[in-house]
């Protein structure tokens, strides 16, 4: 069976330092991969999403930055952090060539102090 | 221009009711997926509720139906017989065609609901 891992849970930061966020998908191969934010008690905002190795489009330019160095691993970054960067974000994968579900990690709780 | 729209931003329902959230969507390919996702106060997203732009009969999970109404652009959730443990965010969401490098998968802004004793 599929799973997906996202990691770390919580995150406290300061400004101006930097992030990584990393998700990785077990079970299936060539996914389709999404980063999203969800600031408090909003709707879900797509960042960034995948369709393969070193295929990234960005949805919002801004502070943040992803790369997907292998084909079930998805990375979010930054080099320095803003206030503004503070939220919930959430990792998830669609399988390609289908119109399915999202499979969603558990996501991280990023607080910018 | 907004993909998804919720217009409900909060509703209240007795325990027991059914109750009805709104979704409407925007989209110009004859091919797409509509989905629903509750989101408790934990966080995790759970997958509720599916509905392919070509399926002639509106999808149903157990107490969850979707009210598909493509001329209307329309994809409803109705949860029957609503309780406490339904008290949540909802979100609606859209995944278009299946063309190469548009895979996107967007979210409405989410409805929470509050199931009332």
């Amino acid at each position: 069976s599929q799973t997906i891992h996202q990691w770390p849970a919580t995150l406290v930061q300061p400004v101006g330092s930097p992030l990584s966020l990393e998700c990785t998908v077990e079970g299936t191969s060539n996914p389709n991969l999404y980063w999203y934010r969800q600031a408090a008690g909003r709707g879900l905002q797509l960042l960034f999403y995948s369709i393969g190795i070193d295929q990234i489009s960005s949805e919002v330019p801004q502070n943040l930055s992803a790369s997907r160095p292998q084909d079930r691993q998805f990375i979010l970054s930054s080099k320095k952090l803003l206030l503004s960067d503070s939220g919930f974000y959430l990792c998830a994968w669609t399988q390609t060539g289908g119109l399915t579900e999202a499979f969603f990690g558990q996501g991280t709780r990023l607080t910018v102090v | 221009a907004q993909k998804i729209t919720q217009t409900q931003p909060g509703m209240f329902v007795q325990e027991k009711e059914a109750v009805t959230l709104d979704c409407t969507y925007d989209t110009s390919d004859p091919s797409y997926g509509l989905f629903w996702y509750k989101q408790p106060s934990s966080g995790e997203m759970i997958f509720l509720i599916y509905q392919g732009s070509y399926d002639q009969q509106n999808a149903t999970e157990g107490r969850y139906s979707l009210n598909f109404q493509k001329a209307r652009k329309s994809a409803n959730l109705v949860i029957s017989a609503s309780q406490l443990g339904d008290s949540a965010m909802y979100f609606c969401a859209m995944r278009e065609g299946g063309r190469f490098g548009n895979e996107k998968l967007t979210f409405g802004t989410g409805t929470r609901l509050t199931i009332i004793p």
